[in-house]
């Protein structure tokens, strides 16, 4: 069946540092894939997405990567600062709305 | 412009009630989607609704129903509740098919 899974629960940096969050798919129909951020007491915030029919994609300190070959997807934060402590969830759809999440990582930013 | 808003935040019942709960869309926004979000299964999609219609369902009982008005606000219902269904219940809207979900902050149901 459908599945998202993430390698690491848990990743602790220092400010300033790059972060690098993996996520594994299996569903190799998805033509989405989104990055969601979640804080303590909210619902996910949408970071970022990226379609099937492209590799790489970048926003404002973020960078999504897709590797379609070995169905992997990664999050990448450039100089990681405390407010982005959270809970990160690849997700994969056919849609936006209909969406398979994986089970998180946590990012834990030190000063 | 506001988010969107789920009510109540809170709610505490008891096994074998039924529940309903609340969303107010983004203004403007047609599509209403319903999550589920438990510390054990995650993240999982309940249903989405466009137009008043139900357009996709995930994999939950009837017991999990739903429904949109003309104005976009949308209910969940659980009916004869389960411990199991304590969660976060999350909804999220769109402007349409394939634009980004904007989440609320949830309901908080303890099922006791």
């Amino acid at each position: 069946g459908e599945s998202v899974g993430l390698h690491l629960p848990t990743l602790s940096v220092q400010e300033g540092d790059n972060s690098i969050i993996n996520c594994a798919y299996s569903n190799s129909a998805s033509d989405y894939f989104i990055w969601y951020k979640q804080e303590s007491g909210k619902g996910p915030q949408f970071i970022i997405d990226i379609r099937s029919n492209m590799d790489k994609r970048q926003g404002q300190r973020v960078t999504v990567l897709l590797n379609k070959t070995v169905k992997h997807l990664s999050l990448q934060i450039a100089a990681t600062q405390p407010g982005d402590s959270a809970v990160y969830f690849c997700a994969e759809g056919g849609t936006f709305q209909k969406l398979v999440f994986g089970t998180g990582t946590r990012l834990l930013v030190s000063p | 412009k506001a988010g969107v808003t789920q009510t109540p935040r809170y709610l505490i019942k008891t096994r074998g009630q039924q529940v309903t709960l609340s969303c107010s869309p983004i203004s403007g926004h047609r599509s209403v989607s319903w999550y589920q979000q438990t510390p054990g299964q995650g993240l999982q999609f309940l249903f989405e609704y466009f137009s008043e219609t139900q357009r996709n369902k995930g994999n939950f009982p009837g017991r999990f129903s739903g429904r949109q008005f003309s104005n976009s606000r949308s209910e969940m219902n659980v009916s004869t509740l389960e411990l199991g269904d304590s969660a976060l219940y999350l909804c999220a809207s769109s402007l349409g098919r394939n634009e980004k979900l904007f989440f609320g902050s949830g309901t908080q149901l303890s099922v006791l």
